[in-house]
């Protein structure tokens, strides 16, 4: 099946440095990418939609100017948290939708999450 | 406000019985609907999908049942396997790209 490769699996850092999280798709074409964030026995909540060559769409409450979304190639979208403060600690998810297959285009194959801890 | 629902958090059943995780929605433009497996330290794992023109999707010993007049979505696994002990999400999207997703249900199958 469609493989997501999200790096790193977890990140320590302190309080004002960035953060840059990776997604990649590795065996298919995704022009499409989405950003979750994960709370502690919560739902995933959609952050942003991340298209390649255009600009993310971000979800009403996320602050595009603290994550900042990069979609640069069909296999590779960021997510950059700046100035990192203790209450982005969280877990973060990509997925990416699969470019032009008819009937599967509502599937979203996930990564592996990156558990971000701000000191 | 949580558009999907998955009331129950953990569930236990027995090696070899049926396990039946339920998942409710308030949006009536759902339509399409997946189910997602997640073990610890890993992403969610695509499952099984449903969409709203069927009621019923089978896949291996996997079930998806859509009532839409409830609104409500069940996954039905049978016989239930020790290695199926996962964090299973179902959730939901209307004719576009984002998901609603659940809170998740904790499967334990005793061995």
């Amino acid at each position: 099946g469609a493989v997501v490769s999200q790096h790193p699996s977890r990140v320590i850092c302190k309080s004002g440095t960035s953060v840059k999280i990776e997604c990649r798709s590795l065996d298919f074409q995704a022009t499409t990418m989405f950003w979750y964030r994960q709370f502690p026995k919560q739902s995933l909540m959609l952050m942003a939609t991340s298209n390649e060559g255009s600009k993310a769409t971000y979800e009403q409450g996320v602050e595009k100017d603290k994550f900042l979304i990069n979609h640069a190639s069909l296999t590779l979208s960021t997510l950059t948290v700046t100035s990192a403060h203790p209450e982005d600690s969280s877990f973060y998810i990509c997925s990416a939708r699969e470019q032009g297959l008819a009937g599967v285009k509502n599937i979203q194959y996930f990564g592996a999450g990156t558990r971000l801890s701000v000191l | 406000d949580q558009q999907v629902k998955q009331n129950s958090p953990s569930l236990s059943v027995q090696e070899g019985r049926i396990s039946i995780l339920n998942c409710d929605y308030t949006n009536s433009m759902f339509d399409y609907f997946l189910w997602y497996k997640k073990y610890p330290a890993e992403g969610p794992t695509f499952l099984i999908s449903i969409s709203s023109i069927k009621d019923k999707n089978e896949d291996g010993r996997f079930t998806v049942f859509l009532n839409k007049s409830a609104k409500h979505l069940s996954l039905h696994i049978v016989p239930s396997q020790p290695g199926d002990s996962a964090v299973y999400f179902c959730a939901a999207s209307a004719a576009g790209n984002q998901f609603y997703f659940g809170t998740g249900t904790s499967l334990t199958v005793i061995p």
